[in-house]
C-alpha cells in the first residue's frame, strides 16, 4: 500500500529552527508538496519538490531525496504565526495525491 | 488572480437529511476541481475530482455524489447523511490538464456536523 509518515506533533521555540520530516512509500513518484494548515482553515501551498535537493523560499526550505523516500520542511526564525499543521503530500505514478496526516507544530515564546 | 469560494462555512444536519455543498472558482477557465474530506487527525481523503463539465470521477464509494453543472462550479451532495459524514469538506482547484498535474489550491472549507 501507499503510505506517508510524519510526526504527529512537534514543539519549538520562537526564533529557533525546526525540521519536519516526511517519509513516503508510494507507487511511483511525481513530486512532493508541503502545505500549511492553520486550525480550522484550509491548507495553503508552501512548496513543491520533484528533483533531489533543497528548495528555499524565504524562511521556509524543503528538501527531497527520492532514493531515500524522504523529505523535510525546514522553518527558520520561527514566529508564533507558524503554529499550524504541516501536510506532506506525494503525487504517485497515476498523478494521484497521497496525503500524510500532518504534523502539528506548536511554537512557544 | 484566482479565488475559490465555498458555502456554507458551517453546517449542522440531522442524520438522514440531504446535503448540498457548493464550490465556485473565479479568475480561471477550465480548472480541474476536487472535493476532499478531512477527519480530525487524518490526512485529506479525495472524494471526487472533475476535469470538465459533467465529468466526475469518484475515488471512494459512499453515499455522497458530486456534480459539475458549470465550468467553475462543483457541488457535493447526499440524499441521506450518515454520522460518519461529519468532517471538514474542502474544495480545491488546479490548472486545466491531466488530473493531478498541477498544484492544488484550496477553498475555505465547510465544517459539517451530522447529529
Amino acid at each position: 500500500g501507499q503510505n506517508i509518515d510524519q510526526p504527529t506533533e512537534m514543539t519549538a521555540t520562537e526564533g529557533a529552527i525546526v525540521q519536519i520530516n516526511c517519509t513516503y512509500q508510494t507507487s511511483g513518484f511525481n513530486g512532493l508538496f508541503w502545505y500549511q494548515q492553520h486550525a480550522g482553515e484550509a491548507p495553503t501551498f508552501l512548496s513543491y519538490n520533484v528533483l533531489d535537493g533543497l528548495e528555499e523560499k524565504g524562511r521556509f526550505s524543503s528538501f527531497l531525496s527520492r532514493s531515500k523516500g524522504y523529505s523535510y520542511l525546514l522553518l527558520k526564525e520561527l514566529q508564533m504565526k507558524d503554529s499550524a499543521s504541516y501536510l506532506c503530500a506525494v503525487r504517485d505514478s497515476n498523478y494521484q495525491l497521497i496525503w500524510g496526516a500532518g504534523t502539528k507544530l506548536i511554537i512557544k515564546p | 488572480s484566482q479565488t475559490i469560494h465555498q458555502w456554507p462555512a458551517t453546517l449542522v444536519q440531522p442524520v438522514g437529511s440531504p446535503l448540498s455543498l457548493e464550490c465556485t472558482v473565479e479568475g480561471t477557465s477550465n480548472p480541474n476541481l476536487y472535493w476532499y474530506r478531512q477527519a480530525a487527525g487524518r490526512g485529506l481523503q479525495l472524494l471526487f475530482y472533475s476535469v470538465g463539465i459533467g465529468q466526475i470521477s469518484s475515488e471512494v464509494p459512499q453515499n455522497l455524489s458530486a456534480s459539475r453543472p458549470q465550468d467553475r462550479q462543483f457541488i457535493l451532495s447526499s440524499k441521506k447523511l450518515l454520522l460518519s459524514d461529519s468532517g471538514f469538506y474542502l474544495c480545491a482547484w488546479s490548472k486545466r490538464g491531466t488530473h493531478g498535474s498541477d498544484t492544488q489550491y484550496f477553498g475555505p472549507g465547510t465544517r459539517l456536523t451530522v447529529l
